[in-house]
């Protein structure tokens, strides 16, 4: 079992749609969930991060944990063309390393 | 506030042969950390400096990897020698030492290639 799990897709979403990503992790231990967004050829760029259960909202973009099912989701709101990227769940191991998932392709038709 | 720079974006070179990735983190973060993606996988972790210090290396592959950060600010990766399955993205990340959650910050990466 990988440490970090994400559905590769593609995941395909119509314009102005809600685009749920999901995310497992295997350490009960891990403390900090992150969401990455990385363009084609460009650096992974942080777009969310949540630490306790429950929800955080920031924009069009609301981060979802629960610890107990070791479960993160990141959802999108009126998904937009430029949302079209791969999507990098990351969790926070021993020493402060990040443990990522494979990653989600989000492709957003006009 | 300048991001995370990495040099060269690209690297093409011989099987044998050594190269030498640079990363400068964000001004004033202690935290520096080296990760490498080959195709079709995750990204994983190879180190974390703190400030010139090798905090965690648990993830070099082998003894073939040097990392260095004197003075505690650039780092280079060195490969030497460099073989076919090093080939890949090598990412550099910096955080804050202060951060409670510590959120780091990528670089555009270097693409190896081993001939």
């Amino acid at each position: 079992q990988k440490e970090v799990e994400q559905n590769s897709g593609p995941l395909s979403v119509p314009e102005g749609a809600i685009a749920s990503l999901n995310c497992t992790y295997s350490d009960r231990g891990s403390q900090s969930f992150f969401w990455y967004r990385q363009y084609s050829g460009k650096s992974p760029e942080l777009i969310m991060f949540i630490y306790s259960n429950g929800d955080k909202e920031d924009g069009r973009f609301t981060a979802q944990l629960n610890k107990a099912s070791q479960y993160v989701s990141l959802l999108i709101r009126d998904s937009q063309p430029s949302d079209s990227a791969t999507y990098l769940c990351a969790v926070n191991g021993a020493t402060n390393k990040l443990i990522f998932g494979t990653g989600t392709l989000l492709a957003v038709q006009p | 506030e300048a991001g995370v720079t990495q040099f060269p974006s690209h690297s093409v070179i011989e099987k044998g042969q050594t190269v030498t990735l640079r990363c400068d983190p964000i001004s004033g973060h202690d935290n520096l950390y080296w990760y490498r993606r080959v195709m079709g996988k995750e990204i994983k972790f190879l180190l974390h400096f703190v400030k010139e210090s090798k905090q965690d290396e648990s993830g070099m592959p082998n003894n073939r990897f040097l990392a260095e950060r004197t003075g505690g600010t650039y780092s280079t990766l060195k490969v030497q020698p460099a073989e076919l399955e090093d080939s890949g993205v090598y990412f550099c990340a910096s955080s804050q030492a202060d951060s409670p959650y510590n959120e780091q910050f990528f670089g555009p990466g270097t693409r190896l290639t081993v001939l």
